[in-house]
């Protein structure tokens, strides 16, 4: 049964960098799915989906976000994470990390790790 | 972007209630659908894919039924732990978009 736990810091300010790392244990980040995915839920709304990795390397982002993400993978580590730059208030939000359904591309996601709430403020 | 609206926002139910979620496409997604159940404080729950096909161990109350533009989740004699927020998720094309969420509440 997968797992994937969503870490990094809890509280930035205006302007930083958003780092998050998931990690996936049982199972292989190069066989369990077909693609990564993260996605967040700024609180009391809805769902965003931010991106997708697969274990290559290949991506793929959700276009509102201009080019502020950027997803990779770790391999080595059964990793793989977020980075989105220039954050705001509007960013703040739970961030989860999630498997895409295998053998297809784009998916549903699941299973669903508990996600990490990512606060700006100044 | 294809956007996804679920209708209503929010739905009082009493418990043994059937009751329908409608999730319309902006176009065109074939089968491509996902239901998800979200409970406070906690993440959200795949419950159907594919439009139709029950994840396995999800109830059989819950149902899922539509193609092209429209969608429904119908919930049979709902039960306490029904009460919940509900989202639909297109996958039929990048960027993956999401309903807005109905709130499924005790009345």
């Amino acid at each position: 049964q997968l797992h994937l736990q969503a870490s990094g810091p809890g509280l930035l300010t205006p302007s930083e960098t958003l780092s998050l790392t998931c990690t996936v244990s049982g199972g292989s980040i190069i066989s369990s799915a077909s693609y990564w995915g993260w996605i967040r839920q700024p609180p009391g709304k809805g769902l965003e989906w931010i991106g997708n990795v697969y274990y290559t390397g290949s991506t793929y982002y959700n276009p509102s976000l201009g080019s502020r993400a950027t997803i990779s993978v770790d391999t080595s580590k059964n990793q793989f994470s977020l980075r989105l730059t220039s954050v705001t208030a509007a960013d703040t939000a739970v961030y989860y990390c999630v498997p895409m359904g295998d053998g297809y591309n784009p998916a549903w996601f699941d299973p669903w790790g508990q996600g990490t709430l990512v606060t700006v403020s100044s | 972007d294809i956007q996804m609206t679920q209708s209503p926002s929010t739905l009082s139910a009493s418990l043994g209630d059937r009751v329908t979620i409608t999730c319309r496409a902006s176009q065109s997604i074939t089968t491509w659908l996902a239901w998800y159940q979200q409970k406070p404080g906690q993440a959200p729950n795949l419950l159907i894919y594919a439009a139709s096909t029950l994840k396995n161990g999800v109830p059989s109350r819950f149902s899922g039924s539509g193609s092209g533009t429209d969608f429904t989740l119908t919930i049979n004699s709902l039960q306490p732990d029904d009460f919940a927020t509900y989202f639909c998720q297109q996958y039929n094309t990048y960027p993956i978009t999401f309903g807005q969420g109905t709130r499924l509440e005790i009345k």
